[in-house]
C-alpha cells in the first residue's frame, strides 16, 4: 500500500514569491496534518484538515494557508516567502475521524525541503 | 498548554549498550504520548505510543517506553543498541480529548551509536 506522498521533494524559491506544496495521503485516510521542521524551532504544527475542513490551526501567520480536496489530497500555500520560511515541510495522514488526538497513528511523508533565497 | 522536554540533544552510546532517551511532558489533561524516529532526509516513523491502559509500551525495533504519571515522564529505552538505531528521536504529546488535535513535539535527541 502506497505511503504518504509529498511533492515536490525539493524546492528553491526567491523571497517574495509564493509556493504550493502537495500531499497525497494514504488511501482511505481522511485526516491530513502539516508540520514545519527547522533546526531552530524544531517541529511545529501548521494545520490539520479532515473532510475538506480545517479542524485545527497552529500559530503561524496568515501567509500560511492550506486546503483539502474531496479525494483527501491536501495542499499548503505560503505567500510572500521570507528567508525564515526555509524548512522541511512534513505532511501526515491518519485514518480515523479523531485523527492523531485519538491515538491513531499518523503516517508521515518524506517532506518537501523548501529553500528561500 | 501542553509541552514536551527532551533531556539531551545528543546522546552517544556504544553498540550493544543500553539506550535511554528522556522525555518529560506537561499536560493539564490525560495525554497521549508518542515516540517517533527520523532518519536523515526522511519523514517521521512511529516507534510506539501510549494512549490508555498498560503503562509499559512496546514498539518496533526493540524499543519500549514507560508512562510514569507521577514523574510526568515517558522515557524511551532499548536494551542493546544497534548501529542502525543512529537517528533523531522525537517525543510528542497530544490532547486526547481534542478531536483532530495537534502533536506537540520535543526538540529531538540525536542518537549516535559507536562501533
Amino acid at each position: 500500500k502506497a505511503g504518504v506522498t509529498q511533492t515536490p521533494r525539493y524546492l528553491i524559491k526567491t523571497r517574495g514569491q509564493q509556493v504550493t506544496l502537495s500531499c497525497s495521503p494514504i488511501s482511505g485516510h481522511r485526516s491530513v496534518s502539516w508540520y514545519q521542521q527547522t533546526p531552530g524551532q524544531g517541529l511545529q504544527f501548521l494545520f490539520e484538515y479532515f473532510s475538506e475542513t480545517q479542524r485545527n490551526k497552529g500559530n503561524f501567520p496568515g501567509r500560511f494557508s492550506g486546503r483539502q480536496f474531496s479525494n483527501s489530497r491536501s495542499e499548503m500555500n505560503v505567500s510572500t516567502l521570507e528567508l525564515g520560511d526555509s524548512a522541511l515541510y512534513l505532511c501526515a495522514s491518519s485514518l480515523s475521524g479523531s485523527g492523531i488526538a485519538g491515538g491513531t497513528e499518523a503516517f508521515f511523508g518524506q517532506g518537501t525541503r523548501l529553500t528561500v533565497v | 498548554a501542553q509541552s514536551v522536554t527532551q533531556l539531551g540533544s545528543h546522546v552517544s552510546v556504544s553498540e550493544g549498550a543500553l539506550v535511554l532517551l528522556r522525555c518529560n511532558y506537561s499536560s493539564s489533561v490525560p495525554p497521549y504520548l508518542f515516540w517517533y524516529v527520523q532518519y536523515p532526509n526522511q519523514g517521521l516513523q512511529l516507534l510506539l505510543k501510549y494512549t490508555t491502559g498498560a503503562t509499559l509500551v512496546k514498539g518496533i525495533n526493540g524499543f519500549e517506553a514507560e508512562f510514569k504519571k507521577s514523574e510526568t515522564s515517558f522515557h524511551l529505552t532499548k536494551p542493546s543498541a544497534h548501529m542502525s538505531d543512529a537517528a533523531e528521536y522525537f517525543c510528542a504529546v497530544s490532547d486526547g480529548r481534542n478531536q483532530g488535535g495537534k502533536l506537540i513535539f520535543g526538540q529531538g535527541t540525536e542518537l549516535s551509536v559507536k562501533p
